[in-house]
Order: structure tokens, then sequence, then C-alpha cells
């Protein structure tokens, strides 16, 4: 079974400053998906970004960006320019190609941001 | 854009009563629907999942049933609750063939 493994229950940052975010994985396939989602205290799931495991291009979303090391089964978040915004509870999820109509998430325990003013 | 809609947003139940959460989906079709519980200072847990109308799969075996009445319209019961069945109950979204899900606001359950 895939599990999803967050290290970091909490992290703090400096507004202005970058902060990275682990995640690592563990499957056996070959295609699959991953995301980030973002929480913030009003507990609406955001998705911040994805990628998906053919593309060796790590994916880049304003200033989100993900390291993904397919052979690490590894899959951190680099927020540049954190903003109080960014405050929130983060996601890593994976979810594989199945080739079905089941695009079943596995979320990882999460990793609670704060940004420091 | 699709928007998920879910009702109630807050909700506090003796145990052994029943529950109805409901969740609407608008700005798509066919969409397969999901929910999951996230549980205090845990990931979310998939519950249930449906591919289309009255089609619904179980992921954990509990005292909560799910059913889909409309194409755009998932709901969750329970005929009698438990303690454990406190916590925050999302749905989500996806079209097949697209990757991302995306979530309602939630419905945050106390059973007392």
């Amino acid at each position: 079974a895939q599990t999803v493994t967050q290290s970091q229950p909490e992290m703090s940052v400096q507004e202005a400053e970058t902060v990275t975010l682990s995640c690592t994985y563990d499957t056996s396939e070959s295609d699959y998906y991953l995301f980030w989602y973002k929480q913030p205290p009003s507990r609406q799931m955001i998705l911040v970004i994805r990628q998906e495991a053919y593309k060796q291009q790590n994916a880049t979303e304003n200033r989100f960006s993900v390291n993904f090391q397919k052979a690490a089964k590894s899959f951190s978040l680099k927020i540049s320019d954190s903003q109080l915004g960014d405050a929130a509870m983060y996601f890593c999820a994976y979810r594989k190609n199945s080739g079905g109509s089941n695009y079943k998430l596995t979320f990882g325990k999460g990793t609670l941001l704060t940004v420091n003013p | 854009s699709q928007t998920i809609h879910q009702w109630p947003a807050t909700l506090v139940q003796p145990v052994g009563s029943p529950l109805s959460l409901e969740c609407t989906v608008e700005g798509t079709s066919n969409p397969n629907l999901y929910w999951y519980r996230q549980a205090a200072g845990r990931g979310l847990q998939l519950l249930f999942y449906s591919v289309g109308i009255g089609q619904i799969s179980s992921e954990v075996p509990q005292n909560l049933s799910a059913s889909r009445p409309q194409d755009r319209q998932f709901i969750l019961s329970s005929k009698k609750l438990l303690l454990s069945d406190s916590g925050f109950y999302l749905c989500a979204q996806d079209q097949g063939g697209t990757y991302e899900q995306y979530f309602g606001p939630g419905t945050r359950l106390t059973v007392t």
C-alpha cells in the first residue's frame, strides 16, 4: 500500500524568507501524481501544486515550487518570499494513475507552517 | 468553474442519533465524488467514493454509509453516531481524466 510521510509536524519561517517542507512516499508504481494542498485556519483544502511522475521538470506555481526526486521518492515544497497568508497546514498527497475512475488520494499527516512577521 | 457546497457547516449531535451530511456540486457533470474524514491532528482518510449515480464504494468499514441519489449530490449518513465519528468531513470531486481533486468547505461534526 502507498504511504506518504511528512516528517516535520511544524515549521516556521520569517516573512519574505524561503522555507522547504519535506515529503517522502512509498510506492511500487511508476506512474502517479503528487500534490501539495494547503489548509488554512478556515480548513478549506486548496490545491497548491501538482507533479506528474513521468515529468522530470519540477513544477512551479508562482512562489511555490517542488523538488521531485523520483528515485529517492521525495517530493518537497519550497515557498519563496513567504507571506503571512501562507500560514497553514500543508499536506502532501499521492495518487496512482490507475487508469480507472477512482483517483484515490493518500495524504500525509501534514506540516503546520507558521509565518512570523 | 466547479463549486462544492457542504451542508451543514457545523453540527453537534448526541451519541446514538442519526446523521445526514450533504454535498452538492455545481458547474460540472458526472463528477467522481469523495467523502473524507479528518480527525484532529491527522491527515485525511477516504471514507467513500462514487463514480456515478447509485454507485458507492467504501474504503473503511464503519457505521457510516453514503448515497448518491443525483449526479451532483453526495450524502453521508449514519443511523447511530458514535463518539469516534467526531471530526471534520470533507467532500471532494474530480472529473475522470483530470488529476486534481477539489474540496468543499467541510462540515465539523462533534458527537457528544
